[in-house]
């Protein structure tokens, strides 16, 4: 089946302590995007990628880290989390871009006390 | 970055048909009109996107008139699983998708 992948599903963590929430997909999807969608500000952009070892900030990109080592992998990385970065985040994919329409992660809810 | 406008929320029932219509009137000749669809804690799921005229597939239909500055989503005989919230998105280059706070659709038995 035709997915992204988003892992852990829920996670609480602790100021500070590094964590990464892994995105795989198995399309062979050029581009890859992750999102974080809080309440009253909808979904914001965090940082994509357009091919492996290509990536770029989107809306939102400070306090996160990203790497694309492989095509079909796009981890998001947070050095030293902070309460501000709890939310829920998505990962996302596509082959061709907006024109294609992305597939969307079922979610990651990150809680960061 | 063009930006789109849609009514906050809309209420329907089972069986009816539901359009929902965004304002973007300052799209660019090269943008795509797409939309998602989107139910609690679960990611966007891409329904539709259209240039221009009509396009349909098996879950919806999408209208965009000549002047492309507007486009109606049209859900055919509604049901409560169609609840959800529904975001038009226009613009954004290939990278990003560029969400709004979309049209919350409540379909009531």
């Amino acid at each position: 089946e035709a997915q992204v992948t988003q892992n852990p599903r829920y996670l609480i963590t602790v100021t500070g302590k590094k964590l990464t929430v892994t995105c795989s997909q198995n399309m062979n999807h050029e581009y890859m995007s992750w999102y974080r969608q809080d309440p009253g500000l909808g979904l914001r952009q965090i940082y994509y990628s357009m091919n492996v070892e290509v990536t770029d900030k989107g809306d939102v990109p400070e306090g996160y880290k990203v790497s694309r080592k492989e095509k079909r992998n796009f981890p998001l990385i947070l050095e030293s989390p902070s309460p501000n970065q709890t939310s829920l985040y998505f990962c996302a994919s596509s082959l061709r871009g907006t024109q294609d329409g992305y597939t969307f992660g079922s979610g990651t809810r990150l809680t960061v006390v | 970055l063009a930006k789109t406008t849609q009514p906050i929320s809309m209420d329907s029932y089972e069986g009816q048909e539901v359009n929902i219509t965004c304002s973007h009137n300052n799209i660019a000749t090269n943008d795509y009109i797409t939309w998602y669809q989107q139910f609690p804690s679960q990611g966007p799921r891409f329904i539709i996107q259209g240039y221009k005229t009509k396009v349909t597939n098996e879950v919806a239909s999408l209208f965009i008139p000549a002047d492309r500055k507007s486009s109606t989503l049209s859900l055919p005989r509604v049901s409560l699983s169609d609840t959800a919230v529904y975001y038009c998105l226009v613009g954004g280059g290939y990278n990003k998708l560029i969400f709004g706070a979309g049209t919350r659709l409540a379909v009531h038995p």
